[in-house]
């Protein structure tokens, strides 16, 4: 069960680096964000997710920021390390459903 | 308390047939959603499940159904297999009471290969 590999934009940094990952969603009336770590032979995992009322919130080394101006989403991972290798997909809840945007690489290198 | 499971984990079928891929939720989760992931269109809403009954699809052809049981395990079945269903099918389960989101717990998928 390896994520989805051939066609993803890829985010190469240095362990300790801070990370971020970008994601631009499409329904201005979507109400709930979440951003999903999905590691290889694995299904996605949940990080963190943010309400449409809110402009931020902070997790455990991560941050999301919510700009619903521009209807963008990032994702801030702080002291990046190797574990943090992975895809990384944004989710929007629109009509009652997940719509997943196409995701992010990150490849850490010590 | 166990994971989602999901069995097959690999699968390889010939166009034209048929599959079922099943789906165990965690423990007292009522809500299955199934989702269909490939290189070309990443994660993609199949459909949703709860107590026995399908609350939301997404925008697949009438060759992909699926089921829920009274002990909320599902099965999804695809027919006349084509090349482009090769996939990992991926199942998520949450507690799905309706209103405010309930948070979704991903299985490690089923790779599916169609030849």
């Amino acid at each position: 069960g390896e994520s989805v590999g051939l066609h993803l934009p890829t985010l190469s940094v240095q362990e300790g680096d801070n990370s971020i990952i970008n994601c631009a969603y499409s329904n201005s009336a979507s109400d709930y964000f979440i951003w999903y770590k999905q590691e290889s032979g694995k299904g996605p995992q949940f990080i963190i997710d943010i309400r449409s009322n809110m402009d931020k919130r902070q997790g455990q080394r991560v941050t999301v920021l919510l700009n619903k101006t521009v209807k963008h989403l990032s994702l801030q991972i702080a002291a990046t390390q190797p574990g943090d290798s992975a895809v990384y997909f944004c989710a929007e809840r629109g009509f009652q459903k997940l719509v997943f945007g196409t995701g992010t690489r990150l490849l850490v290198s010590p | 308390k166990a994971g989602v499971t999901q069995t097959p984990r690999y699968l390889i079928k010939t166009r034209g047939q048929q599959v079922t891929l099943s789906c165990s939720p965690i423990s007292g989760h009522r809500s299955v959603s199934w989702y269909q992931q490939t290189p070309g269109q990443g994660l993609q809403f199949l459909f949703e499940y709860f107590s026995e009954t399908q609350r939301n699809k997404g925008n697949f052809p009438g060759r992909f159904s699926g089921r829920q049981f009274s002990n909320s395990r599902s099965e999804m079945n695809v027919s006349t297999l084509e090349l482009g269903d090769s996939a990992l099918y991926l199942c998520a389960s949450s507690l799905g009471g309706s209103g405010t989101y309930n948070e979704q717990f991903f299985g490690p998928g089923t790779r599916l290969t169609v030849l």
